[in-house]
Parts: structure tokens; C-alpha cells; sequence
């Protein structure tokens, strides 16, 4: 099985600031990762597939880059509403998950 | 709009059976693949199953094959996952998700996804 490692394990920023999360795997997926952010209380919602497509209606300041085991979710100028766990899925070789990276906004 | 509403919370006793249920609706049910993802307290999503309602094609992840069983009924398109024995490790939250694949044969992502069924199984 593929494990994906997430880091870090929270991120604390205040708003228009820069996040940079990171997914690892522990084998080479190619381009087949997924991102999901999930705020409390509510299902997850995809934002990004094939490492850096944005899904429908993600706005611009999400985006994705990587490929092999190293993987990046950038957050241009933070806003309150992006506090949410942010989740890393890759879809190479099964389907497994990373364990999350929280995302507080001061 | 892709929508998928799920079953309410189920309160349930170890040793007792358990279905529950998503409605599909906004796309062709039978030309989709539906499924199901675990999420334990505190704990990241787990894929558990996937059903083509098409052809009825089933795909079981190793850690849940045996556990739980998924099906679909296409003249009300909906999908259901199934314990025929709960436990109390079977407390969690679950969402019927859509599996998108870029292609055949590939692995894909899980786009939209319901709003989530909490399952308690406690004595």
C-alpha cells in the first residue's frame, strides 16, 4: 500500500498570507494525486486532481504542483474561510489518503 | 448539479445488522461509478467500495473486502453499504462519494460528496 505523509501537521497564518502544504509518497504516483479541503462539520470538497487541475468553481488562489512523491498545495493570500483540514489522496496504485494538514487562520 | 443525499444518523448495538442509503440525482445513475469512504473520529477519509450501477461491477478495498457490502438499485438510483454484524470500531462517519476516472482502467478522485451518515454502534 502507498502511504502518504503530510506536513506539516498545522499551519498558522494570518489572512493574506502564503500556505504551503506537503504531500509525500512512498512510492512514485506520477501525477495521480488528488486534494481535498474539509472544514468542520462539513463533507470534504475536492479542489485539485491530476496534481494541479483545479476543480470546478476552486477559486485561483489554490494550486497544485508536483509529481513522483513530492507534492505541494500552495494557498495564495489566505482568507478566514480557507481554515479547513486540507487532505492529500493518491489514486496511482489503490486509493489511500494522507493523514491531513490543519489550517488555522490567526 | 450532481447531488447525493444520504440516510440519517444511525444509532446501532454491537452484533446488529445495518443499511444505509444515498440518493443519487443531476447526472445518468447507471453511467457513473458511486461508492463509499469511511471517516473515523479525528481521523483522515479511508476509501471502502465502489459499484458501476451500469453493470453492477463491484471493487472492494483489501481492508474492508469481507466487511461490508455495497450495492445499487437503479430504478431509484440509489447506492447502499451494508454490515451484516456491526462492532463498535465500525463508529465513523460515511459519505457517498462519486469515483471519477481520468480514463479506463485508471484510478481516479472522489467528486461530489454527500453530506455524510454517522453511524454509532456502542452497548
Amino acid at each position: 500500500e502507498i502511504v502518504m505523509t503530510q506536513s506539516p501537521a498545522t499551519l498558522s497564518l494570518s489572512p493574506g498570507e502564503r500556505a504551503t502544504l506537503s504531500c509525500r509518497a512512498s512510492q512514485s504516483v506520477s501525477s495521480n494525486l488528488a486534494w481535498y479541503q474539509q472544514k468542520p462539520g462539513q463533507a470534504p470538497r475536492l479542489l485539485i486532481y491530476g496534481a494541479s487541475t483545479r476543480a470546478t468553481g476552486i477559486p485561483a488562489r489554490f494550486s497544485g504542483s508536483g509529481s513522483g512523491t513530492e507534492f505541494t498545495l500552495t494557498i495564495t493570500s489566505l482568507q478566514s474561510e480557507d481554515s479547513a483540514v486540507y487532505y492529500c489522496q493518491q489514486y496511482s496504485n489503490g486509493l489511500t489518503f494522507g493523514g491531513g494538514t490543519t489550517v488555522e487562520i490567526k | 448539479e450532481v447531488q447525493l443525499v444520504q440516510s440519517g444518523a444511525e444509532v446501532k448495538k454491537p452484533g446488529e445488522s445495518l443499511k444505509i442509503s444515498c440518493k443519487a440525482s443531476g447526472y445518468t445513475f447507471t453511467n457513473d461509478w458511486i461508492g463509499w469512504v469511511r471517516q473515523m473520529p479525528g481521523k483522515g477519509p479511508e476509501w471502502m467500495a465502489i459499484i458501476y450501477p451500469g453493470d453492477s461491477d463491484t471493487r472492494y478495498s483489501p481492508s474492508f473486502q469481507g466487511q461490508v457490502t455495497i450495492s445499487a438499485d437503479k430504478s431509484i438510483n440509489t447506492a447502499y453499504l451494508q454490515w451484516s454484524s456491526l462492532k463498535a470500531s465500525d463508529t465513523a462517519t460515511y459519505y457517498c462519494i462519486n469515483y471519477r476516472i481520468p480514463a479506463p482502467g485508471r484510478g481516479g478522485w472522489f467528486d461530489p460528496w454527500g453530506q455524510g451518515t454517522l453511524v454509532t454502534v456502542s452497548s
